[in-house]
């Protein structure tokens, strides 16, 4: 059973628009959520993160927005660009308990279209 | 610095042979972890480590083994491969504050075949 869903494995998005990335999860003791961007053959990178104490976070371009009583966060990109084309990855964790396992979701796979 | 570095980049083994994932980090990371990443499946945890001396296991531990001699190394051993292993395979580490990891850095990684 997964405990952390993306449930759109791939997204296109015109160059300029917003993308917007969703992710559930069913844990409610996960405290820490973090967003990954992966291109092809090569490993993830951090983006950008949340903790449960905040419903948003924002790092230029890109914006998480965290919704506890829901159990969903999402990514904002605005705007797209062309090189943001990549799969993303959101991953969840109990930081609380230390050193606790980090949960990645399946990913969704965004093209930005020129 | 030349973060995690992970050797070999790709690897074709028999079913049964064993043999050892290569990892390395250079920025003093406490923390340390091995993935997997299977189609549609994310990425997987197999063992993490916080220290040397000290691992754990992950979701997806059986048929792996790992050991942590040092802070820069975390070697994943395959005992026995089997197709089923057939993946990539990343490693990643972080710095920690009070024993809470943030975000990883992860490897180029290696993807293995199993026939």
């Amino acid at each position: 059973d997964q405990q952390v869903k993306q449930n759109s494995p791939s997204l296109s998005v015109q160059e300029g628009r917003i993308s917007i990335l969703n992710c559930d999860y069913t844990n409610s003791m996960f405290d820490y959520f973090l967003w990954y961007k992966k291109y092809p053959a090569e490993g993830p990178t951090f983006l950008i993160s949340i903790s449960s104490i905040k419903d948003k976070n924002e790092d230029g371009r890109f914006t998480v927005f965290l919704n506890k009583s829901a159990k969903h966060l999402s990514l904002h990109i605005v705007p797209s660009q062309p090189g943001d084309s990549a799969v993303y990855f959101c991953a969840a964790q109990r930081r609380e308990t230390s050193y606790d396992k980090v949960i990645f979701g399946p990913g969704t796979s965004l093209s930005v279209i020129p | 610095n030349a973060g995690v570095t992970q050797t070999p980049k790709f690897q074709v083994l028999k079913t049964g042979q064993s043999m050892t994932l290569q990892c390395a980090q250079d920025m003093n990371h406490e923390y340390m972890s091995w993935y997997r990443q299977d189609p549609g499946m994310g990425l997987r945890l197999i063992h993490y480590s916080v220290g040397a001396g000290i691992t754990d296991q992950g979701e997806v531990p059986n048929g792996y083994n790992v050991s942590r001699s040092t802070t820069e190394d975390f070697p994943l051993r395959l005992l026995s491969a089997a197709p089923s292993q057939t993946s990539v395979y990343f490693c990643a580490s972080s710095y920690s504050i009070r024993r809470y990891a943030y975000e990883q850095y992860f490897g180029p990684g290696t993807r293995l075949t199993v026939t």
